[in-house]
Formats: C-alpha cells, structure tokens, sequence
C-alpha cells in the first residue's frame, strides 16, 4: 500500500518554463489537496478537489491550475514558473477530516 | 473562518527535558485539531488529532495532547525528549466536515541537545 505518491521528487526549472507535478493514491479517497510549505509559513493550500472531475481555489492558487480527471490522480500545474514558486509541494489526501500526505516535491526556479 | 497560531518558531530542550510547544486556534465552531511531524525531507506524519469527547489526547512516540475550549489551545507535550524527536511540527485545524481542508499553523522546530 503506497498511500500518497508524488512525482517528481526534486526538479529544477528555468524562469517561464512549465511543469506538471503528479499526485497517486491508492486509498479511494474521494478528497485531495496540494499545499506548499515555505519556511516560516507553514503549509498553505493552493488547490483542491472534492471528487473527480472538481477542483477548487485554495488560499494561494495564483500561477497553478490543477485537474482531476481520475479520481486517484490530481495534476498541478506550473504554466509559466516564476523564482516566487521555488517551495516544496505537498499532496494530500482524505476520506474524512484527517488527511495522508505524499513525501513532497522540491522545485526550485532559477 | 479558521486559523492556527503555534507560539514559538524554534524550542529547543535537553535530551530528557520536558517538551511543550504551543498551539492555539480559533474557529467558530467546534474545531477538530491535529499536530503533525515533519522530519527532515519527509513528508507529514500524523502524530495525534483531537476530534471529539476526551480532552486529552495521545498520540505516537509518547506525545499528548490537551484540548482546552476555554483556553482555545491544543498544546502538545512528551514527559521526556529523545534526540529522534527532532523535527518540525505543525498544528493544524478543521471544522470537521469530510472534505474540509486542514489549515496549519506555521510550524515549530523542535531541537534537543545531548
């Protein structure tokens, strides 16, 4: 049982560049969330989705967009990378109120 | 609307030493409450959560917490700090409805010394 699987694990981008970041679970959960953790500001949600094929606005989503299109999968991406969105990105996901999160992705911009 | 304060962005104890990092919230409705650990370049691991009924709570490696409504805190506490509990740890707030997005505090790192 995997849980929550982030990929990819590290990755380095060039200003305006785009990427996809990947988040698999294997638990059927129905809920699913991405976070970025900044140092000193603690993990703050960009996006989020409630079932397949819906996906909300979070406290931070400006730069991001995010489908889920299978219910196991929920992609973020990253249209035109900015230095402002080096973080490290964490997925989540829930059945009820208490969330599993996969092991994050670091992205740095440059 | 919800949100954490975690009093104290770095405590630091001797191996041994009493551990006590602060939480409190605020929520118009009964919150549920969780700490999370984080260890270096990992993920998030639950740790405890307070839901319902009893207040005081346990959860792994020998942490405890207590939810006090009058106080409006979740503190965390472990009798006795091990080097292994070096770490960060976020506390985290829901209104408890499945779905509901988790909304954390801006972490602790807890150091402990030999």
């Amino acid at each position: 049982n995997a849980g929550v699987t982030q990929t990819p694990k590290f990755r380095v981008l060039k200003t305006g560049q785009s990427m996809t970041l990947l988040c698999a679970q294997d638990m059927n959960h129905e809920y699913m969330y991405w976070y970025r953790q900044d140092p000193g500001m603690g993990l703050r949600l960009i996006h989020y989705s409630v079932g397949e094929g819906t996906t909300a606005k979070g406290e931070v989503p400006d730069g991001y967009n995010v489908s889920r299109l299978k219910k196991q999968n929920f992609l973020l991406g990253l249209e035109s990378a900015a230095p402002s969105q080096t973080s490290v990105y964490f997925c989540a996901s829930s059945h009820g109120v208490e969330a599993f999160f996969g092991q994050g992705t670091r992205l740095t911009v440059v | 609307a919800q949100s954490v304060t975690q009093l104290g962005s770095h405590v630091s104890v001797s191996e041994g030493a009493l551990v006590l990092l602060r939480c409190n919230y605020s929520s118009s409705v009964p919150p549920y409450l969780f700490w999370y650990v984080q260890y270096p370049n990992q993920g998030l691991q639950l740790l405890l959560k307070y839901t319902t009924g009893a207040t005081l709570v346990k959860g792994i490696n020998g942490f405890e917490a207590e939810f006090k409504k009058s106080e409006t805190s979740f503190h965390l506490t472990k009798p006795s700090a091990h080097m292994s509990d070096a770490a960060e740890y976020f506390c985290a707030v829901s209104n408890g409805q499945a779905g509901t997005a988790l909304i954390f505090g801006k972490g602790t790192t807890l150091s402990v010394s030999s």
